[in-house]
């Protein structure tokens, strides 16, 4: 599988900060880049999603940064609360094809109250 | 969205011994898939499972050791077998939203625990 490197492992924010998630992939037939999110005991559900074709997308308080030519996309999340606790992958996939996704490694984030 | 329901939800087993997860969706899909998410790690795709076709395997992954049945649109089994303790880990069905938006659904996923 093409790699999807993801960073910090783990991340601690207080209440209202700004966490920051980066991942950067190889393979430039990617062009289907979207966010988990899982709590412990649960599945991993999707958060918001990118297209290469925008740069930025923004749902709420959860921002994808995308730079298509650095191969790097980012997941920002404004205003942080303890209930955002969680662990967020970042994923990426190709629609041609209809081919699974492919995980970075994930994300442990706290939010501190 | 899709419903994906999974059975078992968490099981402890001995070693040597083979158990069968269950995944049932809520709507007709082309594609199941299956993943195995290593306790505090990322997900890695085992196999795509495709309904009267052979499911194919990434690689790392067997089919003597993870059997998969694909009986019809809705329905797929996953097998571990010959569990060893390495193979403790959260099993996870997933499948494309039905509307074509690239979204991939995930099940509550199965909790092996191998002793």
């Amino acid at each position: 599988q093409q790699q999807v490197k993801q960073s910090p492992q783990s991340l601690i924010v207080q209440k209202g900060g700004i966490s920051i998630i980066n991942c950067a992939y190889e393979n430039t037939a990617f062009d289907y880049f979207p966010w988990y999110q899982q709590f412990p005991g649960k599945g991993p559900a999707l958060l918001i999603a990118i297209r290469p074709d925008v740069s930025e997308k923004k749902e709420g308080r959860f921002t994808i940064s995308f730079n298509k030519s650095a191969k790097q996309f980012s997941l920002h999340i404004m205003d942080s609360q303890p209930g955002d606790s969680a662990t967020y992958f970042c994923a990426a996939g190709s629609g041609t094809g209809r081919r699974a996704l492919t995980f970075g490694s994930g994300t442990r984030l706290q939010v501190q109250p | 969205s899709a419903v994906i329901s999974q059975k078992p939800s968490r099981d402890i087993c001995q070693r040597g011994t083979s158990l069968t997860i269950q995944c049932q969706v809520d709507s007709q899909v082309t594609m199941m898939f299956w993943y195995r998410q290593q306790p505090g790690q990322s997900l890695t795709l085992i196999a795509t499972a495709n309904q009267g076709s052979e499911a194919t395997y990434e690689s790392g992954f067997v089919i003597d050791k993870f059997p998969i049945s694909r009986p019809n649109l809705t329905f797929s089994t996953l097998t571990v077998s010959n569990m060893s303790p390495e193979d403790s880990s959260i099993y996870l069905c997933s499948v494309f939203s039905h509307t074509n938006t690239g979204e991939l659904f995930f099940g509550e996923g199965s909790r092996l625990t191998v002793l």
